[in-house]
């Protein structure tokens, strides 16, 4: 089946430690993004990139980084200069500039 | 970054009462886009709006696009407990900058039976 999967659903680290979270699409989308939800919040953009090799910062970059060596794949970083890492991340996907988004299942990360 | 305000943030209905949800932009987008987002779970396309003054119906649902490019709203018709969950709009913005596709903060529908 065709979507765009995100590994773990939850995760758990301790506070100093860099983590990074997956997202893999089989959906042939040049378009990736991350996307941070906080508890009754909506979403706010980390990071997104149109095509591979090519990533811009969203509105909330600080202490996260990417990478995009592959179509497939962009996985986040969260680092330990993100100062407030828990919350709900959102990674999602589209063909082209301006066309629906296909969302992952989420991480939820919880930082101790 | 963009500025996209959405209002309310909340809303509680009776079960067939009406509810309204509405986007506003500080900058003329290229396409609006809904998504709705159930407790748990990840946000789900619905519909994206692409002219100015354009109007769609799935069902219950009606989604306006405004004039200039810069609102639009979501009506749900006799809401039904299954329309419970968080409404949110999406836009990108018409100034060639890429699909940085940013969302409103949501609308939380709660449908009391």
């Amino acid at each position: 089946d065709g979507g765009i999967t995100q590994s773990p659903k939850y995760l758990f680290r301790k506070e100093g430690q860099n983590v990074t979270l997956s997202c893999e699409q089989n959906l042939n989308h040049d378009a990736m993004y991350w996307y941070r939800q906080d508890p009754g919040q909506g979403l706010r953009l980390i990071y997104y990139s149109q095509i591979v090799n090519d990533f811009q910062k969203g509105d909330i970059a600080e202490g996260y980084s990417v990478s995009r060596e592959k179509k497939e794949s962009f996985p986040l970083t969260v680092t330990s200069a993100q100062k407030n890492p828990t919350a709900f991340y959102l990674c999602a996907s589209s063909l082209t500039d301006n066309t629906e988004a296909f969302f992952g299942q989420g991480t939820r990360l919880t930082v101790v | 970054g963009q500025q996209v305000m959405q209002i309310p943030q909340y809303q509680h209905v009776q079960e067939g009462e009406d509810f309204t949800t509405y986007c506003n932009s500080s900058t003329t987008l290229s396409n609006i886009q809904w998504y709705k987002q159930r407790p748990g779970g990840h946000p789900v396309f619905l519909i994206q709006l692409v002219k100015s003054g354009e109007v769609k119906k799935q069902k219950r649902l009606t989604f306006q696009f405004g004039e200039a490019k810069k609102n639009s709203s979501l009506h749900i018709t006799a809401t039904q407990t299954t329309d419970v969950g968080t409404y949110f709009c999406a836009e990108n913005p018409d100034n060639n900058a890429g699909n940085m596709l940013t969302f409103g903060g949501g609308t939380r529908l709660m449908v009391k039976p």
